[in-house]
């Protein structure tokens, strides 16, 4: 069975500083892989997605994920935090690009002035 | 495209009572799916359909749930006998073929 652990449930950085948002995977075979950005009272955003190829790969809002088979993880960053990033963060995998998705239980992000 | 559309946004209701929920994909999607969220925690799938036939279904997913999508459009999740434990925000996602999934903001649900 498929399942994503998000170690960290809540992280405060200083707006400008670096983010990073960890998230682990168990998957049998190849993994879809996304990060989705949820707003209070809000659906979920697709930031961006792995299946293949290079993996480092580039979402929208300046994010970035690097896929990494032998750790099973696949974590979330920017090089710099702005206010309106302040949100809850989920990562999910899935055994198809649609297919249904299993998330991690999230983590929030509170951005300090 | 004017993104999946949910309805009621919050809906109130006392225990024991039944609940329907209505979702409208973005047209010309043909996979529907449906979430539960509960506060703190990330969603879980609970079914989905491929135009009108409803290909897969969670556990999670009790007999007092039903879900249909009739003409592979709109879909409805309705609840019978609602319970304590049914409180949850219930997301719909569609998408075309096999694009990522658009979710809708969610309906609400509040049990008395």
């Amino acid at each position: 069975a498929q399942s994503v652990t998000q170690p960290d449930i809540h992280i405060t950085v200083s707006e400008g500083a670096s983010l990073e948002l960890r998230c682990n995977y168990s998957y049998g075979a190849t993994p879809y892989l996304f990060w989705y950005v949820q707003s209070p009272g809000q659906g979920l955003q697709l930031l961006l997605k792995y299946f293949s190829g290079d993996t480092l790969v580039q979402g929208i809002k300046g994010f970035e994920a690097e896929f990494k088979r032998s750790q099973s993880s696949f974590n979330l960053r920017k090089p710099s935090v702005h206010w309106s990033d302040a949100a809850e963060y989920f990562c999910a995998v899935a055994n198809t690009n649609a297919g249904k998705s299993t998330f991690g239980d999230g983590t929030t992000l509170t951005v300090k002035p | 495209d004017t993104g999946v559309s949910q309805d009621p946004r919050h809906k109130i209701t006392k225990r024991g009572q039944n609940v329907t929920f209505r979702c409208d994909p973005i047209s010309e999607h043909n996979r529907l799916y449906w979430y539960r969220q509960t506060l703190g925690q990330g969603p879980e799938f609970l079914t989905y359909f491929q135009n009108e036939a409803q290909l897969e279904k969670s556990r999670l997913l009790s007999d007092r749930f039903s879900a249909e999508r009739p003409k592979g459009s709109f879909s409805t999740l309705e609840i019978q006998r609602t319970e304590q434990g049914d409180s949850a925000m219930y997301l719909c996602a569609s998408s075309l073929g096999d694009k990522p999934q658009h979710f809708g903001d969610g309906t609400r649900l509040s049990i008395l």
